[in-house]
């Protein structure tokens, strides 16, 4: 059974870069995206973008200019930064898989991360 | 991008009730749509996909069906553990994928 864990800084002033990285245990690396999802009373769920084993990314376009989604296939890990962050950036933060990749555009979200609130305050 | 629209945006309902909540795209996704739920505290569950295939171990009293660019989540009969918060999301063109803004299923 895949397992999605995270972790990174929850408290963050404006214009610095928030970094999150999620861990993945269980399961192929390959064949899926590994996706970033953020949640807030505002915005709701809000897709922030993904990463293929081998590198391919597809960023949220709201969102692209500030985003940078990488992955670290010997650790099975995957990592968001989001630079220049402002209060409307606090949200909870999940990791999720995102596919199967053969089957797109049937795909889905399955497993999420635990979530990391990260709040933005000066 | 594509908008989806979920109504009610919150319901009141007791254990034995048939719920149902619909979630509108603004334009054809054909029947590429996912259900979540979402309980307090916790990240959403995957139940649906691709509009009516149940997710393995999901009770069979949840149900999706879809006509034109409207979806619908059903559950036949409300259990205690169903009171939660429910997502649809499109996975037919992106970026980006986008979600509905859930609805808030109460006692």
């Amino acid at each position: 059974q895949v397992q999605l864990q995270q972790w990174g800084a929850g408290l963050l002033k404006p214009s610095e870069t928030l970094s999150l990285t999620c861990a993945v245990y269980g399961g192929s690396f390959s064949g899926y995206y590994w996706s970033w999802i953020r949640q807030s009373p505002g915005r709701g769920l809000e897709w922030i973008g993904e990463i293929s084993h081998s590198g391919s990314t597809n960023y949220n376009p709201s969102l692209e200019s500030r985003v940078t989604i990488s992955v670290d296939t010997s650790k099975n890990q995957f990592s968001l930064k989001l630079s220049s962050v402002a209060a409307a950036d606090t949200a909870l933060y999940y990791c999720a898989r995102h596919g199967p990749t053969f089957r797109r555009p049937i795909s889905w979200f399955d497993p999420w991360g635990q979530g990391t609130l990260v709040t933005v305050s000066s | 991008d594509i908008q989806m629209t979920q109504s009610p945006s919150s319901l009141s309902a007791s254990v034995g009730d048939r719920v149902t909540i619909t979630c509108r795209a603004s334009q054809t996704i054909s029947s590429y749509l996912n259900w979540y739920q979402q309980r307090p505290g916790k990240a959403p569950d995957l139940l649906i996909y691709a509009a009516s295939t149940l997710q393995s171990g999901v009770p069979s009293r949840f149900s999706g069906s879809w006509s034109g660019t409207v979806f619908t989540l059903t559950i036949s009969s409300l259990q205690p553990e169903d009171f939660a918060t429910y997502y649809c999301q499109q996975s037919y063109s992106a970026p980006p994928l986008t979600f509905g803004g859930g609805t808030r299923v109460e006692i």
